[in-house]
């Protein structure tokens, strides 16, 4: 039962610096969300997608790009990795996201960038 | 501008009393409330959500109270436990018209001491 994973959970980048953030999930949701969360200011939302082949932009997306070619995959980005992409990323997933559907979240990609 | 704010980043309370979290929102088009509970290291948990058309909503020892006149709401635990200490984050649902989005608050650390 795996639902929401996210790769790779700790990584270190140099400024600059390219890398992505792998996310899958087994429910068969249409639904997925990259959010961070910096300390003191709660989860923003980074990109979004209702289903394969749509992506959205949130809060916060400078800096990031997104891509969802199959249902289970949502690949996170980070083409020149700067000191304010330091932060707790987490991927989640939903069947929708009106009406109170419930979110489910990954354990979360603690990116430091030096 | 913080649509959902928690003003407290954290609370200390007793084994067995009574945990009150509290969230307070701009958006009066908010159309549901959640609470998601995150341990360390982990992703949020949805925990327990409540509807704009109620003012409460109870799961065992979880109940969440909302006052619409004042756009706040408010996460009651009772009794506390020490396994419930963790942060809580309050979020809202955008009506769909206004993009639908999940917004968090800043979370609220619940320390609960035996």
């Amino acid at each position: 039962n795996a639902g929401v994973t996210q790769t790779p959970k700790f990584r270190i980048l140099k400024i600059g610096q390219s890398m992505t953030l792998q996310c899958t999930q087994d429910m068969n949701h249409n639904y997925m969300y990259w959010y961070r969360q910096d300390p003191g200011m709660g989860l923003k939302l980074i990109y979004y997608s209702v289903g394969a082949g749509i992506t959205d932009k949130g809060e916060v997306p400078n800096g990031y790009n997104v891509s969802r070619s199959t249902t289970e995959d949502f690949p996170l980005r980070l083409e020149l990795a700067a000191p304010s992409q330091t932060s707790v990323y987490f991927c989640a997933s939903s069947y929708g996201w009106d009406s109170g559907n419930t979110i489910y979240f990954g354990e979360g990609s603690w990116l430091t960038v030096v | 501008d913080q649509q959902v704010k928690q003003n407290s980043p954290s609370l200390s309370v007793q084994e067995g009393r009574i945990s009150i979290l509290n969230c307070d929102y701009t958006n009066s088009m908010f159309d549901y409330f959640l609470w998601y509970k995150k341990y360390p290291a982990e992703g949020p948990t949805f925990l327990i959500s409540i509807s704009s058309i109620k003012d409460k909503n109870e799961d065992g020892r979880f109940t969440v109270f909302l006052n619409k006149s004042a756009k706040h709401l408010s996460l009651h635990i009772v009794p506390s436990q020490p396994g419930d200490s963790a942060v809580y984050f309050c979020a809202a649902t955008e009506p769909s018209n206004q993009g639908g989005k999940l917004i968090f608050g800043q979370g609220t650390e619940l320390s609960v001491k035996p």
